[in-house]
């Protein structure tokens, strides 16, 4: 159990309608990230907090997705006018700060999305 | 850009066999290096990583991973293979202070 985690874990809506995901992580990790994973694909970055602040975002994460980190602990990603290409596993990761001896990202199980 | 390569999309061995998978990334600088495995069903898990000091690394299950600068490669292997190995396999390399970058992912089955 790597202590982050996510629900709802399985999500079928319809095309047109808005969903939101929520991730709690590791509870000292001041990063948290946001992935998405398709099948036969690696996962692939969308955004990620340091704390309450949200320092980078992919040119995955289109206008209809909005994450947010309001306290600096858990975070919601919301998809909004959902359509069939947004069907995906959406991953919640956290971590401490990098140093100069790295840092580790563990994952939560994931959040499967169906738009159907 | 930076990315990452694995060679194989899809490999089978028998139980016994040894394993080497392949992954390779484009990037001069500064780079961490992770290998995660994802059991059918279940969520990705961090095999081993390689931050600094020695370039072979040790992880759980009798995996470990070499690091080779001038190759820029991060290949996974295990000297016997087990059953219980079938899964997913994921190199994830972080350039500088980024964000993990993923590879596509091998996906092994072994047979008994």
């Amino acid at each position: 159990d790597t202590g982050v985690s996510q629900n709802p874990r399985h999500k079928i809506t319809k095309r047109g309608q808005n969903v939101t995901f929520r991730c709690d992580p590791i509870s000292e990790h001041n990063r948290l990230y946001w992935y998405r994973q398709t099948l036969g694909q690696g996962p692939e970055f969308l955004t990620y907090f340091q704390n309450e602040a949200q320092l980078e975002k992919s040119r995955l994460l289109s206008d209809r997705f909005s994450a947010e980190r309001p306290k600096g602990s858990f975070s919601t990603l919301e998809i909004q006018r959902t359509e069939q290409g947004d069907s995906a596993m959406y991953l919640c990761a956290s971590s401490l700060v990098p140093t100069n001896s790295g840092n580790t990202i563990y994952f939560g199980e994931g959040s499967w999305l169906t738009v159907v | 850009a930076q990315s990452v390569s694995q060679h194989n999309h899809h490999v089978i061995l028998s139980e016994a066999a040894s394993l080497e998978l392949g992954c390779n990334y484009s990037y001069g600088g500064t780079v961490n290096l992770f290998w995660y495995v994802q059991y059918p069903g279940q969520h990705l898990q961090l095999l081993l990583k390689y931050f600094s000091g020695d370039p072979l690394v040790k992880g759980i299950k009798g995996f470990e991973a070499e690091f080779i600068k001038s190759k820029f490669s991060f290949n996974l292997r295990k000297p016997s293979e087990q059953w219980s190995d079938t899964a997913e396999y994921f190199c994830a390399v972080s350039f500088g202070y980024s964000t993990l970058t993923f590879g596509k992912g091998t996906m092994l089955l072994v047979s008994p």
